[in-house]
């Protein structure tokens, strides 16, 4: 157990819909990373967040979003959802504001079903 | 992940050194990463080598670099049927922040 909670686990909804998902970093962790999996694009890393504020952008769509909020939990909003946006979506958190130590734990992911 | 390449797929014997090649493209990448995605499980950062060093060991796991041709290596000794996973190497261009593109990923297949 690495200590980073994501929910929910699954979630199954349909093109048009708006979904959030949710995680909780580990204990002490002030860095929330989020990740896309799938078939098409591969890993991809989405967004960073240190300590409420947005520290790096990497491919996130213009119809998602994110934020931190002060208790260090984060949300990943997905709206205007399109079959492609499948995929497992992975949190992970450190204590740093960048990786530079083997010191980065994942959650075990959201699967997001688009139908 | 088109600038990073990996070969799909490595199948070695129990015991025996695995070698997981990385080809990038951009030659002012900073930092190149190694991660591990074990079947059915989430992410784990394996180690990480900085684009001033040519090599990087630790315990089993050493990373080579050769910037000339931009080409990153991930060596496993004595590799175990544990170290079945998938093995994602990612190239970080961000100078200072941490934006990585990764690989498709291999798949490494330990047989006994």
């Amino acid at each position: 157990d690495s200590g980073v909670t994501q929910t929910p686990k699954h979630l199954i909804t349909a093109t048009g819909q708006r979904v959030t998902l949710r995680c909780s970093p580990r204990s002490g962790d002030l860095s929330v990373y989020w990740y896309q999996q799938s078939l098409d694009q591969g890993l991809q890393f989405l967004i960073q967040y240190y300590n409420g504020e947005e520290r790096a952008k990497g491919n996130i769509l213009e119809r998602f979003s994110a934020q931190q909020f002060p208790d260090l939990h984060s949300e990943l909003n997905l709206s205007s959802l399109e079959l492609g946006d499948s995929a497992l979506y992975f949190c992970a958190s450190s204590v740093s504001e960048g990786v530079r130590s083997n010191e980065q734990f994942f959650g075990p992911g959201t699967r997001l079903t688009v139908l | 992940g088109e600038d990073v390449e990996q070969s799909l797929f490595l199948s070695v014997r129990e015991g025996d050194s695995s070698v997981i090649n990385c080809t990038y493209t951009d030659s002012s990448s900073t930092y190149l990463y190694w991660y591990k995605q074990e079947p059915g499980a989430g992410l784990q950062l394996l180690t990480y080598i900085f684009s001033n060093m040519d090599m990087k060991q630790d315990q089993r796991l050493t990373v080579l670099l050769n910037k000339k041709d931009k080409h990153l290596s991930l060596r496993i000794a004595d590799t175990q049927t544990g170290d079945s996973a998938i093995y994602f190497c990612a190239e970080d261009l961000s100078g200072g922040s941490y934006i990585p593109t990764f690989g498709r990923g291999t798949s490494l297949i330990v047989h006994p």
